[in-house]
């Protein structure tokens, strides 16, 4: 039913604290992606799931960054330590399995969590 | 790696008028999928427009269309009779061919006004 929700919609850490975001998928959905948008820029890929198994974590900007899936549906990336170059908005997507055909895997995106670094 | 530029940071259009929106990208791959996404200022990220790199034809969506020009790798966007509501950044996104590789690659977005 309802689309790819995120929560908390905003986060304030102050350096040097962990943080937990959430995502949502829609309903069925077996991927999951996770992006990180800079103010001003492109989304960039961080991770991405196929049900609970992360298949590409090329990424992830450091090892204080970790994302689990682990009954393939709610995801959660965590950021260890946070830095100030970690201030972004965090955004989370999910599709269908891409079929043979190449159809099936629009990207649907949720309204994010804009994380700030104090 | 592949890459996705838009040289045009910002674009502005009267109401009603057409507008088209820039894109080239750089790639060794041979198959290929291109997106044209929406990103009001809510922020949730909306597909626009998807082009197959096989495909020859340009991609339409009502007032959306592309005109992929695959040897000069372009893919531009153009909106005929702009809307109010088409006021948004707007990003283009190249994903591979390849299963597995399933990562979109952004650029660094356009913003569009529409002056009333």
């Amino acid at each position: 039913g309802a689309g790819v929700s995120q929560s908390p919609r905003y986060k304030v850490a102050k350096r040097g604290q962990d943080v937990a975001l959430r995502c949502d998928p829609i309903s069925g959905h077996v991927s999951l992606f996770w992006y990180q948008q800079a103010l001003g820029q492109g989304p960039e890929f961080l991770t991405y799931f196929q049900n609970e198994a992360q298949l590409d974590k090329s990424g992830l900007p450091s090892d204080r960054f970790f994302a689990e899936r682990p009954e393939g549906s709610v995801s959660t990336l965590k950021i260890q330590r946070t830095q100030q170059e970690d201030s972004a908005v965090y955004l989370c997507a999910s599709s269908l399995e891409r079929s043979l055909a190449g159809l099936g895997d629009t990207q649907y995106f949720g309204p994010g969590t804009r994380l700030t670094v104090l | 790696a592949q890459t996705v530029t838009q040289s045009q940071p910002e674009m502005s259009v009267q109401e009603a008028e057409t507008v088209t929106l820039s894109c080239t990208y750089d790639t060794s791959e041979s198959d290929y999928y291109l997106f044209w996404y929406k990103q009001p200022p809510s922020r949730q990220m909306i597909l626009v427009i998807r082009q197959e790199a096989y495909k020859q034809q340009n991609a339409t969506e009502n007032r959306f269309s592309v005109n992929f020009q695959k040897a000069a790798k372009s893919f531009s966007l153009k909106i005929s009779d702009s809307q109010l509501g088409d006021a948004a950044m707007y990003f283009c996104a190249y994903r591979s061919g390849n299963f597995g590789n399933e990562k979109l690659t952004f650029g660094t977005g356009t913003r569009l006004t529409i002056i009333p």
